[in-house]
This record gives structure tokens, C-alpha cells and sequence, in this order.
């Protein structure tokens, strides 16, 4: 099962934005819409959003998401040292009946 | 409180067996789509098996034919039979919940299990 597209790494100073992408196809993120995760190292993944731009409970504004085509995209403002994580792109693939992840961006506040 | 709690990790040789566990808090496992996603060290998140509703399975290609996963509706527990270990199967192995029609994600994540292939 192929994995969805992420850059390795982003760097970006404090209070800056940061875009993290995610690359698919039309049977998983083009299909269905890409969710994101962000883990802290040695803590399991906490889903920040959900088909393509919306949030669960509790997740800051500062988080937005969205999707063109097989490409999705999380903004990050007003970047703060606790966003530093790695950040996963996750899709329901219905030809495979599977989920397939990114390989995951690590994000560095400078 | 929604919670999914892990169990069963270990260190086994390859070539063995081990059961992990997952017990979830505040839902139903039987009415949401559940799944074990698997870490290796330092590396990304890897889908590994998902029990739909109604009862179907579906399994990662790396894991088809050695692993199993299954439910205990009276219990409320999700388990992942593994046979066959190898090297490589060494991770921290996560239970998460999908509720499919309400989020489309895995909206729901135990803190996880470490399994240990190794002689």
C-alpha cells in the first residue's frame, strides 16, 4: 500500500505560519478528504482535523486545513514552541479498504 | 471519559506469538470502525489492520496471513492476534477508533504497546 506525500521537515520562526502538505491520489485524499495528526515524541497521535477543514473539540484555531485536489494542506499561525511535533497526514483509501499514512513532517520552531 | 487502553506487549522471539489487547472506555467498540496502527522506532505511523462494523477485515499486505484482528462485543475489547513474528514487526502497536460517518479519521488513540522481536 503506497503512503501519502509529506515534505521530511519544515523550520520556521516563532509567531511565524507554517504550511504543512500532504500528497495523494484521487482514491484516497482526491476521494475522501485528508485528516491531521500531530504527535509528540514517545505520546500517541492526537487528531487535529478531520474531512479536509474541520476541527475536533479542543484543537486551537491557529490549526486550519484545507484541500485542492489530491493535495491537502495544514496552516499553522502564530507559531508557538509547543507546536514544534511531528505532524501526519492520514486518508481512508476505499480501492484498498485501508488507511494510509504520510510519512510525517517534523516541525522546528527556530 | 472516551479511552482506549493497550495491552499485552513484549519481547518475543521471531518466529513467535503475542496477543495485544484494547479495551475502550465511554464507547462502543462494536458500533465504530477499529484499527491498530503500528510505530516502529523512529520511524512514521503505519496502518496494520481495521475490523469494519458488520464484521469486515482488512489487513496491511505486511501483516496479511500472520496477523488477526477480532472483537469481544461483551467485553468491549479489540485484539490483534500475532503469529509469525519477525524483526520487523518490532513497534509500538496502537489501537485507534474511526467512527467512520461522524469524523472519517481515527479520532480516538490508546497510548500504545511496545512489541519487541528479537532472539
Amino acid at each position: 500500500q503506497a503512503g501519502l506525500t509529506q515534505p521530511p521537515s519544515v523550520s520556521k520562526d516563532l509567531r511565524q505560519t507554517a504550511t504543512l502538505t500532504c500528497t495523494g491520489n484521487s482514491n484516497d485524499v482526491g476521494h475522501q478528504g485528508a485528516a491531521w495528526l500531530q504527535q509528540y515524541q514517545g505520546h500517541p497521535p492526537k487528531l487535529l482535523s478531520f474531512r479536509d477543514n474541520n476541527r475536533p473539540s479542543g484543537i486551537s484555531g491557529r490549526f486550519s486545513a484545507t484541500r485542492s485536489g489530491n493535495t491537502a494542506s495544514l496552516t499553522i499561525t502564530e507559531l508557538q514552541p509547543e507546536d514544534e511535533a511531528d505532524y501526519y497526514c492520514s486518508a481512508w483509501d476505499g480501492s484498498l479498504s485501508a488507511w494510509v499514512f504520510g510519512g510525517g513532517t517534523k516541525l522546528t520552531i527556530l | 471519559e472516551v479511552q482506549l487502553v493497550e495491552s499485552g506487549g513484549g519481547l518475543v522471539q521471531p518466529g513467535g506469538s503475542l496477543r495485544l489487547s484494547c479495551a475502550a472506555t465511554g464507547f462502543t467498540v462494536s458500533l465504530n470502525y477499529m484499527n491498530w496502527v503500528r510505530q516502529a522506532p523512529g520511524k512514521g505511523l503505519e496502518w496494520v489492520s481495521i475490523i469494519f462494523i458488520e464484521g469486515s477485515k482488512y489487513y496491511a499486505d505486511s501483516v496479511k496471513g500472520r496477523f488477526t484482528i477480532s472483537r469481544d462485543n461483551s467485553k468491549n475489547m479489540l485484539y490483534l492476534q500475532m503469529n509469525s513474528l519477525r524483526v520487523e514487526d518490532t513497534a509500538v502497536y496502537y489501537c485507534a477508533r474511526d467512527p467512520a460517518a461522524a469524523t472519517g479519521a481515527l479520532d480516538i488513540w490508546g497510548q500504545g504497546t511496545m512489541v519487541t522481536v528479537s532472539s
